[in-house]
């Protein structure tokens, strides 16, 4: 099993350029979701996924959309990038809810300059 | 509301020390789940324990320990004798029963010297 995987791990972009980050797992996990980690915080959730088709938001979902159409996969896209936005971007997934162990990927390094 | 306090931003200390990293959380819940995660210079977020709220026992795996106390709130790891390869930043997290979120703590930087 690969487990929760990101791609890409780093990607530079300039102001008002949008771009998809990708997150597949394979554990057959049911809720997937996405953070963002800033430098010297904890992470912060953008948006989750309680199974295909269905999305909530987060704490800090602005500026960002998400779709779920199949049980591996999460994509989250960045609109009209903005440097507040530079930041480190974790997917993450559980089989049930969050009080159930979460796994998370490697990680995306953003820089929005 | 939920929330994870962890007032310590950074411990520096000497190998074979032992370390205790603080985690106090807030929850109106009675039932709820509290974690803790290692997230070593390389980035990723590694897994270490997970709690549930009716279990008061404290845990020992290996080096490691935590110690739960629900009359103050509090979820703290101890490392016994301290190693460089346990630099890392630290994360306590809470998630209250029937929600969808998890919430996390700032994170401690503990920093191991040789």
């Amino acid at each position: 099993n690969a487990g929760v995987t990101q791609t890409p791990k780093f990607r530079i972009l300039k102001i008002g350029q949008s771009m998809t980050l990708q997150c597949t797992q394979d554990m057959n996990h049911n809720y997937m979701y996405w953070y963002r980690q800033d430098p010297g915080m904890g992470l912060k959730l953008i948006y989750y996924s309680v199974g295909a088709g269905i999305t909530d938001k987060g704490e800090v979902p602005n500026g960002y959309n998400v779709s779920r159409s199949t049980t591996e996969d999460f994509p989250l896209r960045l609109e009209l990038a903005a440097p507040s936005q530079t930041s480190v971007y974790f997917c993450a997934s559980s089989y049930y809810r969050a009080v159930d162990t979460q796994y998370f990927g490697p990680g995306t390094r953003l820089t929005v300059l | 509301a939920q929330k994870v306090t962890q007032a310590q931003t950074e411990i520096s200390v000497v190998e074979k020390e032992d370390v205790t990293l603080d985690c106090v959380y807030e929850t109106r819940d009675t039932t709820y789940y509290l974690f803790w995660y290692k997230q070593p210079p390389s980035g990723e977020l590694v897994f270490l324990i997970r709690r549930n709220s009716f279990d008061e026992q404290n845990e020992i795996s290996g080096r490691y320990s935590w110690n739960f106390q629900k009359s103050t709130s509090s979820f703290n790891f101890t490392i016994t004798a301290s190693q460089v390869v346990d630099s890392a930043v630290y994360f306590c997290a809470l998630s209250e029963n029937n929600t969808d979120k998890l919430i996390f703590g700032t994170g401690t930087r503990l920093q191991v010297f040789p």
